[in-house]
């Protein structure tokens, strides 16, 4: 069955530092996405990335990068140089092309709060 | 901003009532899709619509149905409300077909509380 399992419930770092949001996942698809959403205390769901299973590649984007790894079905994201602005739930999820008959339907894990402190 | 929007921002009413949420997606999404977040189940897929037709449905109740209108806004219908529903409704819409691979872009969530 398809899963995705953030075990972190809470993060709290202090500006500047360097933290990663652990995100694994379970499918039996060989075809699948991952993605990556902020929720910032408005509420509203940012899209960060999207992964598809054959790519490997690493991916940075700014302060932001993402490490894909099939081998341990992990997909983690790492914020360098946090800022307050940083702080947000962020939520890793999961879409499969075949499980799910090729729908937009995304699985999230529970989300990780990260808090940024000055 | 995401492009999507969703009315009202905040709902409250009582048990047993029954409440229509709206989402006006994206110029140009032809897909649109309901989730629930809400703290013991989390964020959770209702059901997707693309153009028009339902295409994919998760854990959504038989209280609850949706729809998606020729100018593409969807609304999803709450009937019988219980305590247990209170929770953040999301719409999200997407471009091309809404497969598996297409980026959601979310609207800023309708708040229901059940009182």
């Amino acid at each position: 069955a398809q899963k995705v399992t953030q075990a972190q419930t809470e993060i709290s770092v202090v500006e500047k530092e360097d933290v990663t949001l652990d995100c694994v996942y379970e499918t039996r698809d060989t075809t699948y996405y991952l993605f990556w959403y902020k929720q910032p205390p408005s509420g509203e769901l940012v899209f960060l990335i999207r992964r598809n299973s054959f790519d490997e590649q690493n991916e940075i984007s700014g302060r932001y990068s993402w490490n894909f790894q099939k081998s341990t079905s992990s997909f983690n994201f790492t914020i360098t140089a946090s800022q307050v602005v940083d702080s947000a739930v962020y939520f890793c999820a999961l879409s499969e092309a075949h499980g799910s008959g090729n729908t937009g339907k995304l699985i999230f894990g529970q989300g990780t709060t990260l808090q940024v402190k000055p | 901003d995401s492009g999507v929007t969703q009315t009202p921002k905040h709902l409250i009413t009582a048990t047993g009532q029954r409440v229509t949420l709206r989402c006006s997606p994206r110029s140009g999404d032809l897909s649109v899709y309901w989730y629930q977040q809400s703290l013991d189940q989390g964020l959770q897929f209702l059901i997707q619509y693309y153009n028009g037709e339902e295409r994919a449905k998760g854990n959504i109740l038989e209280r609850f149905s949706a729809q998606q209108f020729p100018d593409l806004h969807s609304e999803l219908n709450l009937s019988s409300l219980e305590l247990g529903d209170s929770a953040l409704y999301f719409c999200a819409s997407s471009p091309s077909g809404g497969s598996a691979r297409d980026e959601q872009y979310f609207g800023p969530g309708t708040r229901l509380t059940v009182t």
